[in-house]
């Protein structure tokens, strides 16, 4: 089955602008996560949703948002982007009951110029 | 929150050696999931195992919660075994990618 879809791969955005990321998830799972990588910070949380609900946030400013579809595909948002958001972004779905495994996408690279 | 450190943070070793990575968590988890990075950045589950022992192929994997440490294992390693190796934990109960705090990983070069 096909696994976990990101787009786009990669973007280069300008400071001050906002960008929108996609993930499908694989089909029959209901969880999407997302994440940030930096080479400073490492991966962090930004958001899990399940059902078109956010239950689970990290530790990021409101810039950043998301949202789940009655699909289960996901987009998430970040406005008025900053250099410092420049980094890897996954998507990871799952089909959110105990004991099951994260499947990770390959991820957007965001870089802001 | 929980805090995931992970040693060592670089290994390079031969083909063919064995290596121990470990991971020790801060505080009970009921989700721990080893994670191997590839070279274009995508994360490949390897293994869920937030207590007991569980081996697939060379790889094997073993939590003790109690003491909140975990050990992945590689034995006869191969050059496609290089990468960044992460522990995640997370105290969520619904299993996935809900939450995790990820280790800053072990960094494994497999030379030929």
């Amino acid at each position: 089955k096909a696994g976990v879809t990101q787009t786009p791969r990669y973007l280069i955005k300008t400071r001050g602008q906002q960008v929108t990321l996609s993930c499908s998830p694989i089909s029959g799972h209901r969880s999407v996560s997302w994440y940030q990588q930096t080479p400073g910070q490492g991966l962090q949380f930004l958001f899990e949703y399940f059902s078109e609900t956010q239950r689970n946030k990290g530790n990021f400013p409101g810039r950043f948002s998301g949202r789940q579809f009655s699909n289960s595909r996901s987009e998430m948002n970040v406005s008025t982007l900053e250099l410092g958001d420049s980094a890897l972004y996954l998507c990871a779905s799952s089909l959110a009951q105990q004991g099951t495994e994260a499947f990770f996408g390959q991820g957007t690279r965001l870089t802001v110029v | 929150g929980i805090q995931v450190e992970q040693s060592p943070p670089d290994l390079i070793l031969q083909e063919g050696a064995n290596s121990t990575l470990r991971c020790n968590f801060s505080d009970s988890v009921n989700n721990l999931q080893w994670f191997h990075q590839n070279p274009w950045g995508q994360l490949i589950n390897l293994f869920y195992i937030p207590s007991g022992t569980k081996q697939n192929g060379r790889l094997s994997a073993t939590t003790v919660a109690t003491e909140r440490y975990s050990l992945l294992y590689i034995s006869s390693s191969q050059t496609t075994d290089s990468g960044v190796y992460f522990c995640a934990v997370s105290p969520y109960s619904g299993g996935g990618a809900d939450g995790l705090t990820f280790g800053k990983g072990t960094h494994l070069i497999i030379q030929p």
